[in-house]
């Protein structure tokens, strides 16, 4: 019954290796997000996906690439790993419409090496 | 980057102790929210706001809406061990863009 499931939880991987994060929600929300958060907790918007159009992009380098199969799904690959990529990563999801709260999934923990 | 101003920082306080964090901003917002986060998992809603003036509790949790619509605060009454972890404030403008504070680290000692 998870609203918000991503995976994988832990990722480590060696810097110049290309991954993907999945993320799925249930809650028949209309807008994902992606949210990083780095050593000191701070919780940084990435991309946001509604009705599969990007409306959010916010300074995120273009090794960073949000994929939305469909409305229930935002995916996050990422190219050319670097170390300073290693941080939290956050799927969120909301109605889109004004006063809609976020809500999480519990993260996945990337570890570049 | 944060535009909020979240204070304290941290917070080592005694169970059954009260504990007040709040948030400030420079701009208005529509919505103010608070979250918890506890390891390993992501942030969880407690309560949100819609109205300036607007008081909402939830349990032992209390949470105002500034009647200047640019601050909010948390209260916890009577805290428990379980109370431990990182609380954020979110202000949620007209634009619909969400801006998180930087968190209150909450240690509550048994």
């Amino acid at each position: 019954d998870t609203a918000v499931s991503q995976t994988p939880k832990y990722l480590v991987t060696q810097m110049g290796n290309d991954k993907s994060i999945k993320c799925e929600q249930n809650l028949g929300h209309d807008t994902m997000y992606w949210y990083k958060q780095d050593s000191k907790k701070f919780l940084k918007i990435m991309f946001s996906y509604n009705n599969k159009e990007l409306i959010i992009n916010e300074t995120v380098p273009n090794r960073f690439s949000p994929k939305s199969p469909d409305k229930a799904h935002l995916n996050l690959h990422i190219n050319s790993l670097e170390l300073g990529d290693s941080a939290v990563y956050f799927c969120a999801s909301s109605h889109g419409h004004k006063n809609s709260p976020l809500h999480f999934g519990n993260g996945t923990r990337l570890t570049v090496t | 980057g944060q535009q909020l101003n979240q204070s304290p920082q941290s917070m080592f306080i005694q169970e059954g102790e009260d504990v007040s964090m709040n948030c400030t901003s420079s701009s208005i917002f529509n919505t103010w929210l608070w979250y918890k986060q506890d390891p390993g998992e992501g942030p969880v809603l407690l309560i949100a706001l819609y109205k300036a003036g607007e008081l909402t509790s939830n349990g032992r949790l209390t949470a105002q809406f500034g009647i200047t619509r640019k601050d909010s605060f948390l209260n916890i009454s009577v805290s428990i061990p379980s109370d431990v972890g990182i609380y954020f404030c979110a202000g949620q403008d007209y634009n619909n863009d969400m801006r998180f504070g930087a968190g209150t680290r909450l240690t509550v000692k048994p």
